[in-house]
């Protein structure tokens, strides 16, 4: 079967770093999303990773290893509106995501 | 621009009952989803459309019926609501099928 493997639950300190991990075991590997989600809302795109590295956006980057089947991101400056889920997805060999039940990272001042 | 709305924002409907769920994107996207989210899963695929006029079955698509008769519409319709199917539904597109989705805000149902 299809198996996306996050924490379910993450706390770190406003300023600090968190690395949030993703592990999968997917049929066929097309890519790798993270979305955040904040309480009560819908998911919105972060980042998107295909080939093996680091993908830096802003305070935001993504590392990909495909041969070990992870990824993490990882979140530098931490805000306070950084409290919220975030989902890892995999684009499998249908090109269709399979997601993980979410991080929920909690950010305390 | 809107992106993608969804209809109603919530709902309470009883056992049995059909009821459709809207979803219309004006971001002329070619692929459209539904999803539902449950607390400690991940979001599951319920149908997806590729482009308009073909429709597909997801992870979890029993119970659920979808249409795509143009581009920016793609209703999801429970033909006799049953409890298990208490959930928030996203509705979701990409311009293409391997693309960034956005989603819309999505709808609250509960069956009782």
């Amino acid at each position: 079967g299809q198996n996306i493997d996050q924490p379910t639950e993450m706390t770190a300190t406003e300023g600090a770093i968190v690395q949030i991990n993703c592990t999968y075991q997917t049929s066929g590997f097309n890519g790798l999303f993270w979305y955040q989600q904040h309480a009560g809302e819908a998911p919105t795109f972060l980042s998107y990773n295909v080939l093996d590295g680091l993908e830096e956006k802003g305070r935001f980057s993504s590392f990909l290893s495909r041969s070990k089947g992870y990824s993490y991101l990882l979140l530098k400056e931490l805000q306070m509106k950084d409290s919220a889920s975030y989902l890892c997805a995999v684009l499998d060999s249908n090109y269709q995501l399979i997601w993980g039940a979410g991080t929920k990272l909690i950010i305390k001042p | 621009i809107a992106g993608i709305t969804q209809a109603p924002t919530s709902q309470i409907l009883a056992a049995g009952r059909r009821m459709t769920l809207r979803c219309t994107q004006d971001m002329r996207h070619n692929a459209m989803y539904w999803y539902r989210q449950d607390l400690g899963l991940g979001l599951r695929l319920i149908h997806y459309s590729n482009t308009a006029g073909t429709t597909g079955k997801g992870e979890v698509p029993d119970g659920y019926s979808v249409s795509r008769a143009n581009t920016d519409d793609f209703p999801l319709t429970l033909a006799s609501a049953v409890p298990s199917q208490t959930s928030v539904y996203f509705c979701a597109s990409s311009e293409v099928v391997a693309g960034e989705q956005f989603f819309g805000p999505g709808t609250r149902l509960t069956v009782l």
